[in-house]
């Protein structure tokens, strides 16, 4: 079955401190992956992409993320983590679906940064 | 200029009423959908429109019927609303289904009384 996983529930990180939510993949052909954050009350934004090229995906507010094809991970990092930060992260796989495209997401991590 | 914009953001009903939400997108994408998350936070598709053409259906019960009059809106309308129908839903639209990222409404808090 394709699916996605994030195996942490929470990440409690010190502002200034490098952070990493950890997702995991299972799909058949090439993962189109994603990253997305939820703020309290508000809609996903997105973060990033990997489609394909470069392992290492820059994307907003500083985060980037790395394709790793054979652990199958696209964990999600920033170098210096910011009280800011602190919200609900998504991992994403686009998958096959009827003949198109549909995003499965994985469980969330909520992300605490602490000052 | 909101992208995605679902209407209404709250919506407090009765068991057994019928209530629709809807979605408008200006982002001129092709591609539309309704996602529920639940009490846990946990995200699921529920259909998918491209240019007005329903594509992805998940097991949704009937009482859940999309409606896309253009390629710009998607409403969803629900009939004898259930305790358990309690949730956020969030519109979203791409430009395909495929490559592009996705771009999510504000939500609606549906709660069942």
């Amino acid at each position: 079955a394709q699916s996605v996983a994030q195996p942490e529930d929470q990440v409690n990180v010190a502002e200034g401190n490098p952070l990493t939510v950890k997702c995991t993949y299972s799909v058949s052909g090439n993962p189109y992956l994603f990253w997305y954050v939820q703020y309290p009350n508000r809609g996903l934004q997105f973060l990033l992409k990997y489609i394909t090229g470069d392992n290492l995906v820059k994307g907003s507010y500083g985060f980037e993320a790395e394709f790793n094809k054979s652990q199958t991970s696209f964990h999600l990092k920033k170098p210096s983590a910011l009280v800011s930060d602190s919200a609900l992260y998504f991992c994403a796989v686009r998958v096959v679906s009827s003949n198109t495209g549909k995003l499965i997401f994985g469980q969330g991590t909520t992300l605490q940064v602490k000052p | 200029d909101t992208a995605v914009s679902q209407t209404p953001k709250y919506l407090v009903t009765q068991m057994g009423n019928d209530k629709s939400i809807k979605c408008e997108q200006n982002l001129g994408h092709d591609t539309m959908y309704w996602y529920k998350q639940d009490s846990k936070k946990f995200l699921k598709i529920m259909f998918s429109y491209n240019n007005k053409e329903l594509i992805i259906n998940e097991t949704v019960p009937n009482r859940f019927s999309p409606k896309s009059p253009d390629k710009a809106h998607l409403n969803l309308h629900i009939n004898s609303l259930e305790l358990g129908d309690s949730a956020v839903y969030f519109c979203a639209s791409s430009q395909g289904s495929w490559g592009q990222e996705a771009f999510f409404g504000q939500g609606t808090r549906l709660t069942v009384v």
